[in-house]
C-alpha cells in the first residue's frame, strides 16, 4: 500500500535554527499538505501545495512539491519555542481520504 | 471559520462498556466526515469515512460491529466504541470536509480529539 516516510523522524534545535524536513512517497500524489499537531490536539493545515514544483510560503514556513511527485520539503526559519511539535505531511487518495505521514517530531530549546 | 468541535475531550471507561464520540463541524455543513485513530508517538490512520444519510465505509481491518458510525445530520457524526477493551485505548480524531470555493479545492479540517482510556 501507498507510504509516506517522513525524515527526519525527530529533531532537537535551539532557537533561531532553520529546519528542513522531508516527506517521500512510494506512488505520485496531486496535492500535498503539510500540517502539525499540538501535544493533545488534532493536525492544523500550515501549507497546501496543489503543483509540481510548486514553492508555497506562510510566514516562516515554505513548503515545495517535488518535481518528481513523490515528495516534498517543509522548511522552518528562525524556529521559535512554540514551533515545538509534531509535523505531518498527507496527500489525497481514492478522491478524498488522506494518508498521512509517520511525522517529524521537533523539539527546540531556548 | 472551519471549527471541527469533539465530544468529550477525554473518556475513561471500564472494559466491556461502549463509549460514544462526537464530531460537529461548527460553522459549516459537512456530507463527509472521517474518523481517524492515533496511537502514541504514532500517525493519524484512517478509520473510516461517515457519510451523512448512508452508511459508513471502513478502511480494512477495521470492524464495523465494533466501531459504529451514525452520521445522522449535517453537521453531526458519532462514533461509539462499543464492547470497549484496553487496546482500544486510543486519540481519536474526526474531520469534517468543506467543500471548497467554485474552482478550489475541497478541504478537511480536523477536531481537537478524544482520548479514550479503556481500564
Amino acid at each position: 500500500g501507498q507510504q509516506l516516510n517522513q525524515s527526519p523522524q525527530s529533531m532537537f534545535i535551539q532557537e533561531g535554527e532553520d529546519v528542513s524536513m522531508n516527506c517521500t512517497s512510494s506512488s505520485i500524489f496531486n496535492t500535498w499538505l503539510w500540517y502539525k499537531q499540538d501535544p493533545g490536539e488534532g493536525p492544523v493545515l500550515l501549507i497546501a501545495l496543489y503543483k509540481a514544483g510548486e514553492l508555497t510560503s506562510n510566514g516562516r514556513l515554505t513548503a515545495q512539491f517535488g518535481i518528481t511527485r513523490k515528495d516534498s520539503f517543509l522548511n522552518i526559519s528562525a524556529s521559535i519555542p512554540s514551533d515545538v511539535g509534531i509535523y505531518f505531511c498527507a496527500g489525497p487518495y481514492n478522491t478524498d481520504k488522506l494518508i498521512f505521514g509517520t511525522g517529524t517530531r521537533l523539539q527546540v530549546f531556548p | 471559520g472551519a471549527v471541527v468541535s469533539q465530544h468529550p475531550s477525554r473518556v475513561i471507561c471500564k472494559s466491556g462498556t461502549s463509549v460514544k464520540i462526537e464530531c460537529r463541524s461548527l460553522d459549516f455543513q459537512a456530507t463527509t466526515m472521517f474518523w481517524y485513530r492515533q496511537f502514541p508517538k504514532k500517525s493519524l490512520m484512517l478509520m473510516a469515512t461517515s457519510n451523512e444519510g448512508s452508511k459508513a465505509t471502513y478502511e480494512q481491518g477495521v470492524e464495523k460491529d465494533k466501531f459504529l458510525i451514525n452520521h445522522a445530520s449535517l453537521t453531526l457524526s458519532t462514533l461509539t466504541v462499543t464492547s470497549a477493551h484496553p487496546e482500544d485505548s486510543s486519540f481519536y480524531i474526526c474531520s469534517a470536509r468543506r467543500q471548497g470555493d467554485v474552482g478550489g479545492p475541497d478541504e478537511q479540517y480536523f477536531g481537537p480529539g478524544t482520548r479514550l482510556t479503556v481500564t
